[in-house]
């Protein structure tokens, strides 16, 4: 079974704050991963993705991945109200993998 | 707009009838996929395409789930005699066959079974 853990929050952090989300994924062999927003009774949308280990800048977003101790994690800088969503995290679990696996969502809550 | 568009938006059926549902990827797209979300939950795998051939599908998709893509271009998911365990957000996602993890979410289909 491949899974992907997150904490299902609610995170609050005040406006202008650093949000941190954090995954962890159990299969070793996972090759790429995924930040995905999604606002309350929309779909998901992809706001970043990562294959090595290390951070990648978007802006105000930062992905950083850590294979070695299976850990994938978000940072929003400079939260606004707007950021207030649930971050999907999901793993690819293999190279030519078809199916992305996600995890449960973090609830962020960003207060004015 | 050129994104992933399905449609209904959404559907309320009662139990033991048959619904359908579309999707139609952004026109590039050669692979298409489709997951299932219940509340509190990440999407689901449910099965994908490659042009026109469906090439995987989950243990989810029990018998009483179909899905065609007849043309290469949009989907069809037909849910046989619903269940109420049926009820959830069914989406569906495109990608370049060349980034297939790249993949990129339509606005899904909201089922209530009652």
């Amino acid at each position: 079974q491949k899974e992907v853990e997150q904490n299902s929050g609610p995170l609050s952090v005040p406006e202008g704050a650093i949000a941190s989300l954090n995954c962890t994924y159990s299969d070793r062999v996972s090759q790429s991963f995924f930040w995905y927003r999604q606002y309350s009774g929309k779909s998901p949308e992809l706001i970043m993705s990562i294959y090595s280990n290390g951070d990648k800048e978007d802006g105000r977003f930062t992905a950083q991945l850590n294979k070695a101790s299976q850990y994938v994690s978000l940072l929003i800088r400079d939260s606004q109200p707007s950021d207030s969503a649930t971050y999907l995290c999901a793993v690819n679990p293999e190279t030519g993998a078809n199916n992305l696996f996600f995890g449960t969502g973090t609830r962020l809550t960003v207060i004015p | 707009d050129t994104g992933v568009s399905q449609d209904p938006r959404h559907k309320i059926t009662k139990r033991g009838q048959n619904v359908t549902f579309r999707c139609d990827p952004i026109s590039e797209h050669n692979r298409l996929y489709w997951y299932r979300q219940t509340l509190g939950q990440g999407p689901e795998f449910l099965t994908y395409f490659q042009n026109e051939a469906q090439l995987e599908k989950s243990r989810l998709l029990s018998d009483r789930f179909s899905a065609e893509r007849p043309k290469g271009s949009f989907s069809t998911l037909e849910i046989q005699r619903t269940e109420q365990g049926d009820s959830a957000m069914y989406l569906c996602a495109s990608s370049l066959v060349f980034a297939p993890d790249t993949q990129y979410f339509g606005p899904g289909t909201r089922l209530t079974v009652l």
